[in-house]
């Protein structure tokens, strides 16, 4: 099975700031990768598909990067309604492996 | 849209159907997944039918113990889980694979999720 490792498990960070989210595949998944935010006692909500294309109606201020084993989910300027736990997830393998999560929190 | 339903208190070692109904989409098209997360925990791939229901998946975890089912004439996904452990508490969520060209696929939407609780 692909593992999916995301760093770090939990960042603080302020409205305004740029906060970068890593995740790592245990082998090449090429672009199979795609990143979801979730808020408390909600289901998650798709942000990017295929490594770095944007989900209609996400907020421009999201962005991802990367193919083979490395990427990145960016928020150029994070905003209030930016606090929440987010995951990856690969589609190269029929298990869809999702990251153990990332929880940003307001410093 | 999704809607999770099924899901309760059941002792351990006992057996549950959980139910995933579809709206608004051609669902006959489109594959289903579950997906469940224990509290205060991350996401986990459980369970996957293919469109026609011919193709089933599970993780390790359910092998054996869970299995998947679809009704195309009710639009409507089943997860019928039996022996059921302490570590099988979580919500279950059901999601629609979306397929896109070259074979990036993603999940979209997502139902509300439904509570299952394993304790005597």
């Amino acid at each position: 099975d692909i593992q999916m490792t995301q760093s770090p498990s939990s960042l603080s960070a302020s409205v305004g700031d740029r906060v970068t989210i890593t995740c790592r595949a245990s082998q090449s998944i090429s672009t199979y990768l795609n990143w979801y935010q979730q808020k408390l006692g909600k289901a998650p909500k798709l942000l990017i598909h295929g490594a770095s294309s944007l989900q209609g109606g996400v907020p421009l201020r999201f962005s991802g990067s990367g193919s083979g084993t490395d990427f990145t989910l960016t928020l150029s300027s994070l905003q209030p309604e930016d606090f929440a736990t987010y995951y990856c997830q690969e589609t190269y393998s029929m298990h869809r492996t999702f990251g153990q999560g990332t929880k940003v929190e307001m410093k | 849209q999704l809607v999770e339903s099924g899901g309760g208190l059941v002792q351990p070692g006992g057996s549950l159907r959980l139910s995933c109904a579809a709206s608004g989409f051609s669902f006959s098209n489109y594959g289903i997944y579950w997906v469940r997360q224990a509290p205060g925990k991350g996401l986990e791939y459980v369970s996957s039918i293919s469109s026609n229901g011919v193709a089933t998946y599970y993780a390790n975890s359910v092998e054996g113990r869970f299995t998947i089912s679809r009704d195309n004439s009710k639009n409507t996904v089943y997860l019928q889980m039996g022996s059921l452990r302490a570590e099988d508490v979580a919500v279950y969520y059901c999601a629609r694979e979306f397929q896109a060209y070259g074979g990036y696929v993603w999940f979209d939407p997502w139902g509300q999720g439904t509570l299952v609780t394993v304790s005597s």
